[in-house]
């Protein structure tokens, strides 16, 4: 079946510049995830949502960087007046049931690039 | 702050022989540990899941979990080239919610 899908593929934003990455989940997972991997690094976790609430957004790193799934199925992580730190890859995944202790399906990821 | 450690290698093992990754961990709470394959240029691939102590295996893929030491690790039987990849480790503690990953180990298999 279809996987995790994001758009677009790669983003090239001008410093200032306010930016928005879609994720569109396996069909029926409950929860989905947002992680920024930047070069030579592991998946940080910035943001869970389970159906539509966002139960957790611990690690998103200032408050430029918003996320959405209003109906509890594709969700939009939204950055504004993007940084250069803010270049790194996006990536999105999903879980067929509630929390981190199951196994999560990643997408291809959104590279984010500002110059 | 829950940790996930690897090293980061290069490991270059020959075609053939045994690949093992190992990977540490800072929460002595932590049930559950995946293993991820990630290609150059592409995102994680989940190869394997553990969530009780003891051996997991799945064709050439054999997980480890050791609770009592706090280490997992993931052994790659019969190793091939196209198994070359930087291997995440990771568990919980991403905030509440999340999995926190390693920085990766970079495989290497010789022809």
């Amino acid at each position: 079946g279809a996987g995790v899908s994001q758009s677009p593929r790669y983003k090239v934003a001008k410093r200032g510049q306010d930016v928005a990455l879609r994720c569109d989940p396996i069909s029926g997972h409950v929860s989905l995830f947002w992680y920024q991997q930047a070069l030579g690094q592991g998946p940080e976790f910035l943001t869970y949502f389970q159906n539509e609430a966002q139960l957790d957004k611990s690690g998103l790193p200032s408050d430029r960087f918003f996320a959405e799934r209003p109906e509890g199925s594709v969700s939009t992580l939204k950055i504004q007046r993007t940084q250069q730190e803010d270049s790194a890859v996006y990536l999105c995944a999903s879980s067929s049931l509630a929390g981190k202790t199951y196994e999560q399906y990643f997408g291809p990821g959104t590279r984010l690039t500002v110059t | 702050q829950k940790e996930v450690e690897q090293n980061s290698g290069p490991l270059s093992v020959p075609e053939g022989a045994i690949a093992s990754l190992n990977c540490t961990y800072s929460d002595r709470g932590s049930q559950s540990f995946f293993w991820y394959r990630q290609y150059s240029g592409k995102s994680p691939e989940l190869i394997m899941s553990i969530y009780s102590n003891g051996d997991k295996e799945d064709g050439r893929f054999t997980a480890q979990l050791n609770k009592a030491s706090q280490y997992v690790s993931l052994l790659i039987r019969d190793s091939q080239p196209s198994d070359s990849a930087t291997y995440l480790c990771a568990g919980p503690g991403g905030g509440a919610d999340g999995l926190t990953f390693g920085k990766g180990t970079h495989l290497i298999i010789q022809p």
